[in-house]
């Protein structure tokens, strides 16, 4: 079945920096990935959908300017966390669907990235 | 506001009975429901998707009823196995997924 990759799996950060989290669908052509993050205990929360070639679409509440989307390829979408603080350690997870495979289809998913800013 | 609850954070039950999740809505019409299974630390993994005129959808030991009208959609597992631990998402499709708050399942041998 398709496979989405995502990296780092773990990240550890200084407060301050920021980071960048890689989601690349590995056996087809994603014009659009979602972001979500969970916290633990919690259910996924969708952040943003990332469209290939055109600003992402941020959901309610959550800043554009500190979580950065770029899908510059149809393979390929980045989130950056930009001026991480303790409050942003969280589990980050990417998602896509198949476009080749027509109608509402299952999502895949990433193996995750647990982020710790320290 | 919209919501989407599961009915239990967390059902623990003995192997080989039958574990059956409840997923209610307010507030959404969704053409398509899934369901997906997460392990900690991993992402998540598809289940099963049932679509709004499809009263319920089967896969080996997995069932899914999903009513429009009540809003909610049942997942059962039948012979449950201590493998079948895991947390249980349903999520509304539309378009993108919007995921409920999840059940964690024990399956005690």
């Amino acid at each position: 079945g398709a496979v989405v990759s995502q990296h780092p799996s773990r990240v550890i950060c200084k407060s301050g920096t920021s980071v960048k989290i890689e989601c690349r669908s590995l056996d087809f052509q994603a014009t659009t990935m979602f972001w979500y993050r969970q916290f633990p205990k919690q259910s996924l929360m969708l952040m943003a959908t990332s469209n290939e070639g055109s600003k992402a679409t941020y959901e309610q509440g959550v800043e554009k300017d500190k979580f950065l989307i770029n899908h510059a390829s149809l393979t390929l979408s980045t989130l950056t966390v930009t001026s991480a603080h303790p409050e942003d350690s969280s589990f980050y997870i990417c998602s896509a669907r198949d476009p080749g495979v027509g109608g509402n289809t299952e999502a895949f998913f990433g193996q995750g990235t647990r982020l710790t800013v320290v | 506001s919209q919501k989407i609850e599961q009915n239990s954070e967390a059902l623990n039950i003995q192997e080989g009975k039958t574990a059956t999740l409840t997923c209610n809505y307010t507030n959404y019409s969704p053409a398509y429901l899934q369901w997906y299974r997460q392990d900690p630390g991993r992402g998540p993994v598809f289940l099963l998707l049932i679509r709004e005129n499809e009263k319920e959808k089967r896969k080996e030991r997995l069932k899914v009823t999903f009513d429009t009208t009540l809003k909610q959609s049942l997942f059962h597992i039948t012979a449950s196995q201590p493998a079948d631990s895991a947390t249980y998402l349903c999520a509304l499709d539309t378009d993108k997924l919007i995921f409920g708050t999840g059940t964690r399942l024990q399956v005690f041998p």
